[in-house]
């Protein structure tokens, strides 16, 4: 069963450095994309990025580039996004997924979803 | 803001049919980049509804169909039911400077 277990839920000060995790099982991790998507209150799904872990190639949305940044470790088949210095308008739901198809060039469709972390930042 | 316009809410009684639409442009939808639907239910994680414009993974009622042309697409869900109370995102590719995957705006089914 391919499962994606994401990191829990955290609650940082303006200025903080965050890492969040996406560990993925059941499937073979470095063959597939994991994108990142941000729901932040209320609101509507926008993609941040996504990383291949079998090279650790990344693209970034223009919205998040020089924001954030996407890693993976495929040795525990876990990817993570990680904040410099977080903001209050960090404040989100951060969610990552499976890509089946060409994910790099732009057909590709995203069929397994982690739970996701919330992500509060408040001074 | 999003390349992808979807109408706010859509509403409808149990076993009606609802349709949401997807409009894009040249450089999404209108230059072949396949159109995937996902249903978001309250306090959980989007799951995946419809790929590549039409196809329904295992598991999804027959219910939901997916249909794409020129620059939009649609989701119809047919015999609405309570459960199916739950946003709704298209999404698909964009080639244009920001090129880059895209959702839709998102939609509000109202099961009446």
């Amino acid at each position: 069963e391919v499962q994606l277990v994401q990191s829990g839920a955290e609650v940082k000060k303006p200025g903080e450095s965050l890492k969040i995790s996406c560990k993925g099982s059941g499937y073979s991790f470095i063959s597939y994309w994991i994108g990142w998507v941000r729901q932040m209150p209320g609101k509507g799904l926008e993609w941040m990025g996504i990383i291949y872990p079998g090279d650790s190639e990344s693209r970034y949305s223009p919205s998040f580039q020089g924001q954030v940044t996407l890693s993976a470790d495929k040795s525990i088949s876990t990817a993570y996004v990680q904040w410099s210095s977080l903001k209050a308008s960090d404040t989100a739901m951060y969610y990552c997924a499976t890509g089946e198809g060409d994910c790099s060039g732009g057909s590709c469709f995203w069929d397994y979803w982690g739970q996701g972390t919330l992500v509060t930042v408040s001074s | 803001q999003s390349v992808l316009t979807q109408p706010p809410s859509v509403s409808g009684a149990p076993g009606q049919r609802v349709t949401i639409s997807c409009t894009g442009s040249s450089s999404n939808i209108g230059a072949a980049y396949d159109v995937h639907w996902y249903q978001q239910l309250p306090g959980t994680a989007p799951k995946l509804l419809i790929y590549g414009n039409a196809n329904r993974p295992s598991g999804v009622p027959d219910r939901f169909s997916g249909s794409k042309s020129g620059t939009s697409a649609s989701l119809a869900i047919t015999g609405l039911q309570a459960e199916d109370e739950a946003d709704y995102y298209c999404q698909s590719y964009d080639s244009s400077l920001s090129a880059f995957y895209v959702f839709g705006t998102g939609t509000k089914v109202t099961v009446l």
